[in-house]
């Protein structure tokens, strides 16, 4: 396995547009989680998932963010009516059961012009 | 909820060592991490702290103390390539095991 897999890496979009980007965890990995990063700050948690079921989401996430990992392997987080303050790197993150160390993804680089 | 701080910026020379210091406030207490992370990629792990004391590997320690809310990550024998941000983060009690980081802090080694 080659780790924690994101796409696209980079993406462009005009306010008010939609994005969805993916994750793919390391296969065995049951924990997948969601953080949004801004130059010069630590990654900030969005959401967490233990296989399927979505267990905790961040107040700051607000209603225009909904992220899925229908069946317990891959996820997807998308971005309705993008506004100018979502340009950031979103990050995945995914972990096993039995381990706390968090195994990140490189990330897709969000641009909203 | 959680309150982590470190300083924004380091220097240091090659060759030399460095401490990064990181202090936190948190109703419950389940963990301190230390992630390394180059500009541009993603946070890789370093260390990982629950119990008071020093963690070595390497070049790199990690030290804990509960009771002060305080750890640092100690770098020795610094290289060029140890020019990163360095992330504390803290994982709180409960069952979603979800650590909080803080800003990092960024290190620069120059010759």
């Amino acid at each position: 396995d080659t780790g924690v897999s994101q796409d696209p890496r980079h993406k462009i979009t005009k306010r008010g547009q939609n994005v969805t980007f993916r994750c793919d965890p390391i296969s065995e990995h049951n924990r997948l989680y969601w953080y949004r990063q801004t130059l010069g700050q630590g990654p900030e948690f969005l959401t967490y998932f233990q296989n399927e079921a979505q267990l905790e989401k961040s107040r700051l996430l607000s209603d225009r963010f909904s992220a899925e990992r229908p069946k317990g392997s891959f996820s997807t987080l998308e971005i309705q009516r993008t506004e100018q303050g979502d340009s950031a790197m979103y990050l995945c993150a995914s972990s096993p059961q039995t381990e706390y160390e968090q195994y990140f993804g490189p990330g897709t680089r969000l641009t909203v012009t | 909820g959680q309150n982590i701080d470190q300083p924004t910026e380091m220097t240091a020379t090659e060759g030399a060592i460095v401490q990064i210091n990181c202090t936190y406030q948190t109703s419950g207490f389940n963990g301190l991490f230390w992630y390394q992370q180059h500009a541009g990629e993603a946070p890789t792990f370093l260390s990982y702290n629950v119990l008071d004391g020093l963690e070595e590997k390497g070049r790199f320690s990690s030290f804990l103390s509960r009771s002060k809310g305080y750890s640092y990550l100690l770098l020795k024998e610094l290289q060029m390539k140890d020019s990163a941000s360095y992330l504390c983060a803290v994982r709180d009690v409960g069952g979603s095991y979800i650590p909080t980081f803080g800003r990092g802090t960024s290190l620069i080694v120059h010759p």
